[in-house]
């Protein structure tokens, strides 16, 4: 099984509202990542958990919050967005071998966020 | 930060062989990456390549490595409609957590 899964699919939310985007996989893999990306453009790094700890935040606004419940649940809350923060976001997993760089990441099909 | 660019836009026709180049600018990348993205989807990891080789084939995938002019490119064989995508080239840096991608090709396949 190499698969991500994310929900919803596709988020339309106002500007006042708290929505989160779920993701989850089950390869045992002890790394997970959240990415942001705008139409046409590569992915943008947000946030990397490594062993169930934040260990990469790229600088995030605030209005952006991760959770890592346990080694195969990734989540990401969102709360008082701007239009600027519509996108595709993605999440992503893949072994933390401390020792290798050889990390290969599988990525989920992505929540459409629409932020009104 | 690395800089990595790829050209924008790619057209073949179909049967033909497509050739995605990509260019960089930090040579400490261990390894090497290509992601494909159909539209509405996430990443689709292709094939990789370690930075002490200079080739790799996998089936109709053909990864070209030339470090000294830091220059990496994926060839598709006989290519098919369902190549159609964008292709991303991306390089581990950070100790292996953090990916810089590349800015994306778009291939059109026509008939």
């Amino acid at each position: 099984d190499t698969e991500v899964t994310q929900t919803p699919k596709h988020l339309v939310m106002g500007m006042t509202n708290k929505k989160s985007l779920k993701c989850e996989q089950h390869m045992g893999h002890r790394a997970m990542y959240w990415y942001k990306q705008k139409a046409k453009k590569p992915p943008e790094l947000m946030f990397v958990y490594s062993y169930e700890k934040l260990s990469i935040n790229e600088s995030v606004p605030s209005r952006f919050s991760p959770e890592c419940p346990n080694s195969s649940l990734l989540n990401l809350h969102l709360h008082a967005l701007q239009p600027e923060d519509s996108a595709l976001y993605l999440c992503a997993s893949s072994q933390d071998r401390r020792n290798r760089e050889m990390r290969e990441q599988y990525f989920g099909p992505g929540t459409r966020l629409t932020v009104t | 930060g690395e800089d990595v660019e790829q050209s924008l836009f790619l057209s073949v026709r179909e049967g033909d062989s497509s050739v995605i180049n990509c260019t960089y600018t930090d040579s400490s990348s261990t390894y090497l990456y290509w992601y494909k993205q159909e539209p509405g989807a996430g990443l689709q990891l292709l094939t990789y390549i370690f930075s002490n080789m200079d080739m790799k084939q996998d089936q109709r995938l053909t990864v070209l490595l030339n470090k000294k002019d830091k220059h990496l490119s994926l060839r598709i064989a006989d290519t098919q409609t369902g190549d159609s995508a964008i292709y991303f080239c991306a390089g581990s840096t950070g100790g292996g957590n953090k990916l810089t991608f590349g800015t994306g090709t778009q291939l059109k396949v026509e008939l």
